[in-house]
Order: structure tokens, then sequence, then C-alpha cells
């Protein structure tokens, strides 16, 4: 059965330090997305992507982070310039547009850990 | 704005007892709704979802889920619970965007531990 995968699976950082999250979605699926779990905390969305452009973002996402989907394989989270709160578990999704019905499907996680 | 809550953040059964958590969401139009479960070290893996139709809906892994609209609820239940089901348990529902695709709110979840 196709699923999302996402490497890597932990990332430790220092603070102001630039990352790259990378997702591989199921491939025949259309819409993207990035969603992150901070500790304890509920998971939240963070960004949809369609067609080679950012269709939603959420007020989380601000100047720091980008998207890209670079090849027709992958699709990427960057963080120019972390910080503490940027801590959190990041969780790539896609979804393949089914008539009125849009599952979307997870991947493991990276665990981003900013020191 | 859609909203999801779950009122049980632990939940403790004995297994082959019954379960029943529950997910009470806000939002203005008709929701589409979702449970997910979550393993540890694994990623979301989606349980059933409502769309529209028939308000009990069947999952995998012998979960169903019961849509009341009335109640604004769609509480996930399983009538024997197994030893394997231990994990943390998510309501979501989502957002039509207008690009397509779904946006999707998340409650904060229920961590399901089962004694043997």
């Amino acid at each position: 059965e196709p699923e999302v995968t996402q490497t890597p699976s932990h990332q430790v950082t220092q603070m102001g330090q630039e990352v790259i999250l990378r997702c591989v979605p199921i491939s025949n699926h259309l819409y993207f997305y990035w969603y992150r779990q901070i500790l304890g905390q509920k998971v939240e969305f963070l960004v949809s992507f369609y067609n080679n452009e950012i269709s939603e973002k959420s007020e989380i996402f601000d100047d720091q982070f980008s998207v890209e989907r670079p090849d027709g394989s992958n699709f990427t989270l960057k963080i120019r310039s972390t910080k503490l709160e940027d801590s959190a578990m990041y969780f790539c999704a896609s979804s393949v547009l089914a008539g009125s019905t849009d599952t979307q499907y997870f991947g493991p996680g990276t665990r981003l850990t900013v020191l | 704005a859609q909203s999801v809550t779950q009122p049980d953040i632990h939940i403790t059964v004995s297994e082959g007892a019954s379960l029943e958590l529950r997910c009470n969401y806000s939002y203005g139009a008709t929701p589409y709704l979702f449970w997910y479960v979550q393993s540890p070290g694994q990623g979301l893996q989606l349980l059933l979802k409502y769309f529209s139709g028939d308000t009990l809906v069947q999952g995998i892994k012998g979960f169903e889920a019961e849509f009341k609209r009335s109640q604004s609820s769609f509480n996930l239940r399983k009538p024997s619970v197994h030893w394997s089901d231990a994990a943390e348990y998510f309501c979501a529902v989502g957002a039509r965007l207008t690009g397509g695709g779904n946006k999707l709110t998340f409650g904060t979840g229920t961590q399901l531990k089962v004694e043997l």
C-alpha cells in the first residue's frame, strides 16, 4: 500500500540555523500539506499546496517558512532561521481529490529539536 | 472558525471491554469528520471518516463512529478492545479550501491505555 514518507525522522539544529524537512507524498496525489504538533499540544495546520503554489496557510506560517515541490516526487518545508519554539513534530500529508471527498494520508513525522 | 473538543485526555479500559471516545465539533456548515490513530513513533493513520449519508460509519480495526448533528458529536466506538488498540486517538473536522483539498482541525487527542 502506498504511503507518505518523511526524512529525517529526527533533526537536531541550533537556533538560527536553516532546516529543510523532506516528504515524498503518495505518487498520484495532488494536494500536499504540512502540520505540526508541539509536544503536549494539538496537531496544527501550517500550509496546503496545490498546483505548485500555496493554496492556504495559517498564521503560524510566517516569512520564516517556505514550501517547495522541487521535482515530481519531493515536497519540502524550509524553516529559514529556526527558533526554540519551532521544536515540534512536523507531519506531511497528501490527498487526491475524488469527487467531493478528500482524505489526507499522513507521513510518520519529523521530530525537530531546536537547541 | 472550526474547533474540535475531546474531553477525555486519558482513558483506561480492560481488554475485551467496550470503548467510546468522545468528540464534539464546532463548524458552521456540513462537517467532514475524521478519526485518526497514532501509535508511538508512527504517523497518523485514518480510522474512518464521515462526509454525508449514513450517520453510522464503519472503519478499520473494528471501529465505528456515529455522527449526531443535534449534539455536534462524532463519538468513536469499539465493542471489544484489543491490547493493540492502545494508542492516541485524534478527532478532526475538515474545512474545504477554496482551491480544493481540506484543512483539518484536530482535537487534543485521547490517550487510550488497555489493561490486560
